[in-house]
């Protein structure tokens, strides 16, 4: 079955250290996000991309990196620049250029920091 | 700027009764999607329904349906004949032609009481 895969889902820090988490698709999707969910915050946009080799800036993109090689696999590194880093994470992908179309979420990884 | 409003963080509905929960947006694009997600405590996010902005007839799915006002820039979201099932976060979200970004509200926790 096609869909997002998102790793691991519980994953913990020590304050000062880099962290990568995992998103891989196969739906044969162009474009995969990143989105922050925060309690009352609802879902923010940390970055996306539209294709290999690209990728956008989104709503909260200070202390996170991006790197988009594959089709498939749009993995997000959170720095140690990034203030407050706990917080649940989703990963999604969607057809490009298609507005109508849907986004398709991964399952999440919680990362706490502490 | 682009925002999505959902003005009831919590909901209570009982079983069998209907339920709407609101939502507002603010874009300057006359053409867009409009999208109510699901998410229940499995923090997997579904889609429930979608509508186009041209399209004056309100989207329709099972026991979801929209109102959607294009002049006041509402999407509102009914559930009839409530189940225990439907218990989630809804979040309201619209993604326009100009970026493949899909903008989300903070959402609105529905509680459902046998």
């Amino acid at each position: 079955d096609g869909g997002i895969t998102q790793s691991p889902k519980y994953l913990f820090r020590k304050e000062g250290q880099n962290v990568t988490l995992s998103c891989e698709q196969n739906l044969n999707h162009d474009a995969m996000y990143w989105y922050r969910q925060d309690p009352g915050q609802g879902l923010r946009l940390i970055y996306y991309s539209q294709i290999v080799n690209d990728f956008q800036k989104g709503d909260i993109a200070e202390g996170y990196s991006v790197s988009r090689e594959k089709k498939e696999s749009f993995p997000l590194t959170v720095t140690s620049a990034q203030k407050n880093p706990t917080a649940f994470y989703l990963c999604a992908s969607s057809i490009t250029g298609t507005v109508n179309s849907p986004l398709h979420f991964g399952n999440g990884t919680r990362l706490t920091v502490t | 700027a682009q925002t999505v409003t959902q003005s009831q963080p919590e909901m209570s509905v009982q079983e069998a009764e209907t339920v709407t929960l609101s939502c507002t947006y603010d874009t300057s694009e006359s053409d867009y999607y409009l999208f109510w997600y699901k998410q229940p405590p499995s923090r997997q996010m579904i889609l429930v329904i979608r509508q186009e902005a041209y399209k004056q007839q309100n989207a329709t799915e099972n026991r979801f349906s929209v109102n959607f006002q294009k002049a006041a820039k509402s999407f509102s979201l009914k559930i009839s004949d409530s189940q225990l099932g439907d218990a989630a976060m809804y979040f309201c979200a619209y993604r326009t032609f100009n970026t493949d970004k899909l903008i989300f509200g903070t959402g609105t926790r529905l509680q459902v009481f046998p």
